[in-house]
């Protein structure tokens, strides 16, 4: 099946330092999404991107949509312990009515 | 505001039980949807339903069925629950001519 590659698989900063995370794929994507699961809870969009070159920011979090429609990343400035959790990235192909999730990058902040 | 909302949120079967997992949105979307997420394995499509009336095989729909009640409600069953069904699972919904799926909390099943 489709498959998007997310990394790196895990990551463990320092309070106070920028963080950045992308995902890649073989096929195109028309939209992608980036959420973050806390533990014991449902993923929580993040931000969403619609097209190809696309840069958007939500607060410290800032993503972008690849101009190839194949990847896109994330970064996260100035880490606080609370950014905690594991970060998913999302493709949706428009034709299709399924989002394909990557296996995730879980964050870890030591204050 | 509930958004979705599954019940319940731990179940506990013996191999061979039965067991429907209840989705239920407030959000009036078209779309839901029925993951299971698995240490390292990220989030994996199970089943879908694109409106009501329709469900469709996702990436991982063996040992499974669903029923789209209704609007509001779309529930996952398993038959006879083998150990490796156990995982966490989770329900999304998504409106119309839109790309963002709203995810439930999750119920996390164990299966011995």
């Amino acid at each position: 099946g489709q498959q998007l590659n997310q990394s790196p698989q895990s990551m463990f900063i320092q309070e106070g330092e920028d963080v950045s995370m992308n995902c890649t794929s073989s096929s195109i994507f028309n939209t992608w999404l980036w959420y973050k699961q806390d533990p014991g809870e449902g993923p929580v969009l993040l931000i969403a991107l619609y097209k190809a070159g696309e840069l958007t920011s939500n607060g410290r979090l800032t993503a972008q949509f690849g101009t190839t429609r194949k990847d896109s990343f994330l970064n996260i400035s100035a880490s606080i312990p609370s950014d905690v959790g594991i970060y998913f990235c999302a493709g949706h192909r428009g034709s299709q009515g399924n989002l394909i999730f990557g296996k995730g990058t879980k964050l870890s902040v030591k204050p | 505001n509930a958004g979705v909302t599954q019940t319940p949120k731990f179940q506990v079967l013996k191999t061979g039980q039965s067991m429907t997992l209840q989705c239920a949105q407030d959000m009036n979307h078209n779309s839901m949807y029925w993951y299971r997420q698995d240490p390292g394995m990220g989030l994996r499509l199970i089943y879908y339903s694109a409106s009501e009336g329709t469900t469709d095989k996702g990436e991982v729909p063996n040992g499974y069925n669903v029923s789209r009640l209704n609007k509001r409600e779309f529930s996952l069953r398993l038959e006879s629950a083998a150990p490796s069904q156990t995982s966490v699972y989770f329900c999304a919904s998504m409106r119309l001519g839109n790309t963002e799926a709203f995810f439930g909390q999750g119920t996390r099943l164990t299966v011995v």
